[in-house]
């Protein structure tokens, strides 16, 4: 499967505790995304990356949120300090750059904190 | 800050005919592009169909196009010869300050209309 893999794609925590999710994008392309989605909203999003440069990031990424991507591949993301505000799915997507809004997605990670 | 309105919450549609998911949008950009996107249950979202804003035919892939209406800032979605995999969760979303020198890549999305379809 070449498409965008995230894990884990559940993630129960209690408030307070750390979380990290990890996103795997389509091999070739330079440009990695996050999003939040809340149940019955819109993805929002929250940061992206150009191959390992983090060049956006939304005022929803609150100081207690941190992304990465160390070589340009994979992404993580991590939420420390976890609120039950933060109970949400979070999707990432990849592309190509200059490719005009054709985001590809993977399923999503979604996170209950109890 | 751009917006998007998606009012339509829910539509259903019979299999084999057609439906149209209403979508508007706000901005002060001229340059701009618009997309439809499907989140199917438990799916992984898919980009279903694209507009950019300068050209004024409106764009079609298969059984899906869209009425764009720049000057009213509208953007809908016909979906014609329903089938029973397309009932998902449909997004509008919009991308701009490509031309603006504002650089931003992130897309602004609708909450979305929950399509069902009955055989």
């Amino acid at each position: 499967d070449t498409g965008v893999s995230q894990n884990p794609r559940h993630k129960i925590t209690k408030r307070g505790q750390n979380v990290t999710f990890r996103c795997d994008p389509i091999s070739e392309h330079n440009r990695l995304y996050w999003y939040r989605q809340t149940l019955g909203q819109g993805p929002e999003f929250l940061t992206y990356f150009q191959n390992e440069a983090q060049l956006e990031k939304s005022r929803l990424l609150s100081d207690r949120f941190s992304a990465e991507r160390p070589k340009g591949s994979f992404s993580t993301l991590e939420i420390q300090r976890t609120e039950q505000g933060d109970s949400a799915m979070y999707l990432c997507a990849s592309s190509l750059a200059f490719q005009t809004g054709e985001l590809f997605f993977g399923e999503g990670s979604r996170l209950t904190v109890l | 800050a751009q917006t998007v309105t998606q009012s339509q919450p829910e539509m259903s549609v019979q299999e084999a005919e057609t439906v149209t998911l209403s979508c508007t949008y706000d901005t002060s950009e001229s340059d701009y592009y618009l997309f439809w996107y499907k989140q199917p249950p438990s799916r992984q979202m898919i980009l279903v169909i694209r507009q950019e804003a300068y050209k004024q035919q409106n764009a079609t892939e298969n059984r899906f196009s869209v009425n764009f209406q720049k000057a009213a800032k509208s953007f809908s979605l016909k979906i014609s010869d329903s089938q029973l995999g397309d009932a998902a969760m449909y997004f509008c979303a919009y991308e701009g300050g490509r031309y603006s020198g504002a650089g931003s890549y992130q897309l602004t999305f609708g909450k979305g209309t929950k399509l069902s379809v009955i055989p």
